[in-house]
């Protein structure tokens, strides 16, 4: 089962942060969290991934609370292309686990 | 390399048919997941390889569901005696897994091919 909870779904205005949330309160220390996005009939892409810290990256940005039980991703600036699933995943930096994907958030960025 | 090519992109068949998927993983990776999608919903995981070896399988994939990567680098996903209930979006994902070094850029990241979309009559 997945070992996180996001919203089914989210609007978001064109241009303007959206801000993606996921819950992941079972996290342990040796946990990773990653975010992907499946733009309808593509297979899912790589968005951005952490452990503790903040991350950046050309796409987004990651926001991982100090328990690090909850994160959101922050499209800063949305456009229409972004409307999608975005999935959170959580694995353990071992990674001889199989990665599971939840339902995910369906973002909608309207004109 | 050009990533994770999935073969056919769209199949049609009757039920009780056979059908099977390949998938190209990009060829440095070592690990090499299948997974199901309806519409809907998310990913479905169905098994996974480490090389040529299968270290687990969904309880989702039945009897009718055998998947294989012989070499350990294209994988095959072969479905006996086709239900209507099989079609779905079949997706292959590949990425380099490399265990207790610290994770870093790239690493430990699916890639996921196109998908190959299976229709049931």
């Amino acid at each position: 089962d997945a070992k996180t909870t996001q919203p089914p779904s989210m609007d978001c205005a064109e241009g303007r942060a959206a801000n993606l949330p996921c819950n992941h309160s079972t996290i342990s220390g040796n946990e990773y969290v990653y975010w992907y996005r499946q733009i309808h009939s593509q297979g899912p892409q790589y968005i951005i991934h952490g452990l503790k810290n903040n991350e950046t990256n050309e796409m987004a940005s990651l926001i991982i609370t100090e328990d690090r039980k909850s994160s959101t991703l922050i499209l800063p600036h949305a456009t229409l292309r972004d409307t999608a699933v975005y999935y959170c995943i959580v694995r353990d930096k071992t990674s001889y686990d199989k990665v599971i994907f939840g339902p995910g958030t369906s973002l909608s960025v309207i004109p | 390399d050009t990533g994770v090519s999935q073969d056919p992109r769209h199949k049609i068949t009757k039920r009780g048919q056979n059908v099977t998927f390949r998938c190209d993983p990009i060829s440095e990776h070592n690990r090499l997941y299948w997974y199901r999608q309806t519409l809907g919903q998310g990913p479905e995981f169905l098994t996974y390889f480490q090389n040529e070896a299968q270290l687990e399988k969904s309880r989702l994939l039945s009897d009718r569901f055998s998947a294989e990567r012989p070499k350990g680098s294209f994988s095959t996903l072969e479905i006996q005696r086709t239900e209507q209930g099989d079609s779905a979006m079949y997706l292959c994902a590949s990425s380099l897994e490399r265990g207790w070094v610290q994770v870093s850029a790239g690493a430990n990241v699916l890639t996921f091919g196109a998908g190959s979309r299976l229709t049931v009559l």
